[in-house]
């Protein structure tokens, strides 16, 4: 059982579709990074929240951290074909160690 | 650019081959830490440095593997008579310990396949 799971595990769409992907645990998080990771190469860092009920927004991206800390989410306004990868949500525990979900894989359709 | 750059990015051994792997962090950041992500999974943590010192190691991490950073730069990643299990990515990562949020960027990877 991971620390953090991650849904929907797998997500295929259209273009311009709206979509949201969860990350949840039963652990208290300092803080909570989304990465996004593309095939044969290292995930790439989005954003970071810290603070309960905190909303950061990056372009058409909306991350969101849950009021406990134990959960956050990703909405995707009007996808597009770029935006296709693995999405990993990940926290920060006891010495600064990063647990991993284990992703969700976004494929966008022309 | 100065992110953090491994090598080789892909790696072919046969069974029971010693493999050695390279991360150099950005130059700034005091701490670097290894993963190992298989496919479909999120990666896993190994093993982490603050300068030169080794702090903490998963279980993961088996006899077989060790990590140095001998003078707080780059780092190595040695695997000893590989096995097909450690098929995997490689990732290292850095930061810089001491903000108020740290945050760890990644290397591209070096892929490990064990014939």
């Amino acid at each position: 059982t991971q620390l953090l799971e991650q849904s929907p595990q797998f997500l295929s769409i259209q273009e311009g579709e709206n979509l949201t992907v969860y990350c949840n645990s039963s652990s208290v998080f300092s803080s909570l990074q989304w990465y996004r990771q593309e095939p044969g190469e290292g995930p790439v860092l989005l954003v970071t929240v810290v603070t309960g009920g905190e909303v950061k927004k990056l372009k058409r991206l909306t991350f969101q951290f849950g009021d406990a800390r134990k959960d956050s989410s990703l909405h995707i306004t009007a996808a597009q074909p770029g935006d296709t990868g693995l999405y990993l949500c990940a926290g920060v525990v006891a010495g600064n160690m990063l647990t991993f979900g284990g992703g969700t894989r976004l494929m966008v359709k022309p | 650019d100065t992110g953090v750059s491994q090598d080789p990015r892909h790696k072919i051994t046969k069974r029971g081959q010693n493999v050695t792997f390279r991360c150099d962090p950005i130059s700034e950041h005091n701490r670097l830490y290894w993963y190992r992500q298989t496919l479909g999974q999120g990666p896993e943590f190994l093993t982490y440095f603050q300068n030169e010192a080794q702090l903490e190691k998963s279980r993961l991490l088996s006899d077989r593997f060790s990590a140095e950073r001998p003078k707080g730069s780059f780092s190595t990643l040695e695997i000893q008579r590989t096995e097909q299990g450690d098929s995997a990515m490689y990732l290292c990562a850095s930061s810089l310990y001491g903000l108020a949020v740290e945050e760890q960027f990644f290397g591209p990877g070096t892929r490990l396949t064990v014939l």
